[in-house]
């Protein structure tokens, strides 16, 4: 899988929009872009993943770029329980038995 | 209804004890996994089930033996505990391994195990 970086820490006033990068830019062709999130003392939670179009859902938006070699995960109105670490993963089909390769993450601290 | 659920959520023991964390997932799910997540907290996989059988088995010391009895249940038992076993432990699950990076896993609440 092709390795991800993001930066440790970042702050977001509440009700504003939380722009999350992920820099992955030895993706290949066939691996998907993955966002998780654990919230403090709680399991990993799902968020979105990609593999070349934007998505969005009812938890957040994702943008990938043309080139795929980064992209971004946008909590629109952030609120004091998005509070949590996000993880950026790259999955590939080649990952015996899919597990996920969580790394340092994002620290995102939503304050008042 | 909990849709991966882990017991105990707690449990503090004795260096040397065996002890066992059950967890089931309700999803109808065919994949199940553990995971452990370290005093710096990184998260890294054990273990991974599809229909009771094994296809993950990470460098983990022999003394952590998985058992499926069903599809719904992965249980995690640990001989012999040691002091670096304390961490937290989340089971997860996954509709269907073979959808492969299209799969989304979902994760358990997790055990707090503290070897004493």
């Amino acid at each position: 899988d092709a390795k991800t970086t993001q930066p440790p820490s970042m702050d977001c006033a509440e009700g504003r929009a939380a722009n999350l990068p992920c820099n992955h830019s030895t993706i290949s062709g066939n691996e998907y872009v993955y966002w998780y999130r654990q919230i403090h003392s709680q399991g990993p939670q799902y968020i979105i993943h990609g593999l070349k179009n934007n998505e969005t859902n009812e938890m957040a938006s994702l943008i990938i770029t043309e080139d795929r070699k980064s992209s971004t995960l946008i909590l629109p109105h952030a609120t004091l329980r998005d509070t949590a670490v996000y993880y950026c993963i790259v999955r590939s089909n080649s990952n015996s038995g899919y597990a996920l390769n969580f790394g340092k993450g994002t620290s995102l601290l939503v304050t008042p | 209804d909990t849709a991966v659920s882990q017991t105990p959520k707690y449990l503090v023991t004795q260096m040397g004890n065996d002890k066992s964390i059950k967890c089931e997932q309700n999803l109808g799910h065919d994949t199940m996994y553990w995971y452990k997540q370290d005093s710096k907290k990184f998260l890294k996989i054990m273990f991974s089930y599809n229909n009771k059988e094994l296809i993950i088995n990470e460098t983990v010391p022999n003394r952590f033996s998985p058992k499926s009895p069903d599809k719904a249940h992965l249980n995690l038992h640990i001989n012999s505990l040691e002091l670096g076993d304390s961490a937290v432990y989340f089971c997860a699950s996954s509709q269907d391994v073979w959808r492969g990076a299209q799969e989304t896993q979902y994760f358990g609440p997790g055990t707090r195990l503290l070897v004493l």
